[in-house]
C-alpha cells in the first residue's frame, strides 16, 4: 500500500504572506496526486489533480497553485493567502492505471488558519 | 457526471446500537463505491469498497456496506457501535473506465454516545 506523508501538519499565517505545503508518496510510481480542501460543514473540496510530473489540472479558479517537480512529490502554493484559504488540506494519491478505478490514500493532513 | 448525497449530517447513537449511515449515488455509468472515516484532525482512511462481485462487502472494525444498484445506494452499517467509532464518515464514487477520480459526499458525524 502507499504512505502518504505531508508537512507541516499545523501552520499559522498571516493574511498576504506566502504558503508552500508539501506531500510525498511512498510505496508506488507514477501516482495519480490530489490536494483536497476541507473546510468546516463543507466536505472535501478537489483542488488540482496530476497524473504526471509537470501535468497539473486544476478544479477551483483561487489564487493558490499546484506544481510536481517530481514523480511522488505534491506542492501546493500561494504567493499571498486570503483570510478563506484556511482550512484542513489533504493530499491523496492512488494508482495510474486508467480504467481501474483504484481507492484513494490519504495524507495525515495540513491545519492552515491565516489571520 | 455523478453526484454523491449523504442524507444525514449528523447521527447521534447510543454505544452498542446499531447504526446505518446512508448514501445514494447519481451516474449515468456503472460505479465503484467508497466508504471512509476520518477522526478529528487525522487524514480519511478506507473503510470497505465496492468493485464488483457479492454487493455485501464487509470492511475494517466490524463495519458493512450494501449496494442497491435499483435504488443507488450504498448504506453503512455496523450492529454494535462503540465509542471509539465517532468520527465522520464519507461515502466516495468512481465511474467506470477511463476515470480515476472520486466524488465525494459531504460526510455523516456519527455520535457515539455512552
Amino acid at each position: 500500500s502507499q504512505t502518504i506523508h505531508q508537512w507541516p501538519a499545523t501552520l499559522v499565517q498571516p493574511v498576504g504572506s506566502p504558503l508552500s505545503l508539501e506531500c510525498t508518496v511512498e510505496g508506488t510510481s507514477n501516482p495519480n496526486l490530489y490536494w483536497y480542501r476541507q473546510a468546516a460543514g463543507r466536505g472535501l473540496q478537489l483542488l488540482f489533480y496530476s497524473v504526471g510530473i509537470g501535468q497539473i489540472s486544476s478544479e477551483v479558479p483561487q489564487n493558490l497553485s499546484a506544481s510536481r517537480p517530481q514523480d511522488r512529490q505534491f506542492i501546493l502554493s500561494s504567493k499571498k493567502l486570503l483570510l478563506s484559504d484556511s482550512g484542513f488540506y489533504l493530499c491523496a494519491s492512488n494508482r495510474n492505471d486508467r480504467g481501474h478505478p483504484y481507492e484513494q490514500y490519504f495524507g495525515p493532513g495540513t491545519r492552515l488558519t491565516v489571520t | 457526471a455523478q453526484s454523491v448525497t449523504q442524507l444525514d449530517s449528523q447521527v447521534p447513537v447510543f454505544e452498542e446500537a446499531p447504526v446505518e449511515l446512508r448514501c445514494n449515488y447519481s451516474s449515468s455509468v456503472s460505479v465503484y463505491l467508497f466508504w471512509y472515516v476520518q477522526y478529528p484532525n487525522q487524514g480519511l482512511q478506507l473503510l470497505l469498497k465496492y468493485l464488483s462481485g457479492s454487493t455485501l462487502v464487509k470492511g475494517i472494525n466490524g463495519f458493512e456496506a450494501e449496494f442497491n444498484k435499483s435504488q443507488t445506494s450504498f448504506h453503512l452499517r455496523k450492529p454494535s457501535v462503540h465509542i471509539s467509532d465517532t468520527a465522520e464518515y464519507f461515502c466516495a464514487v468512481s465511474s467506470g473506465a477511463g476515470s480515476y477520480q472520486l466524488t465525494f459526499g459531504k460526510g455523516t458525524k456519527l455520535s457515539v454516545i455512552p
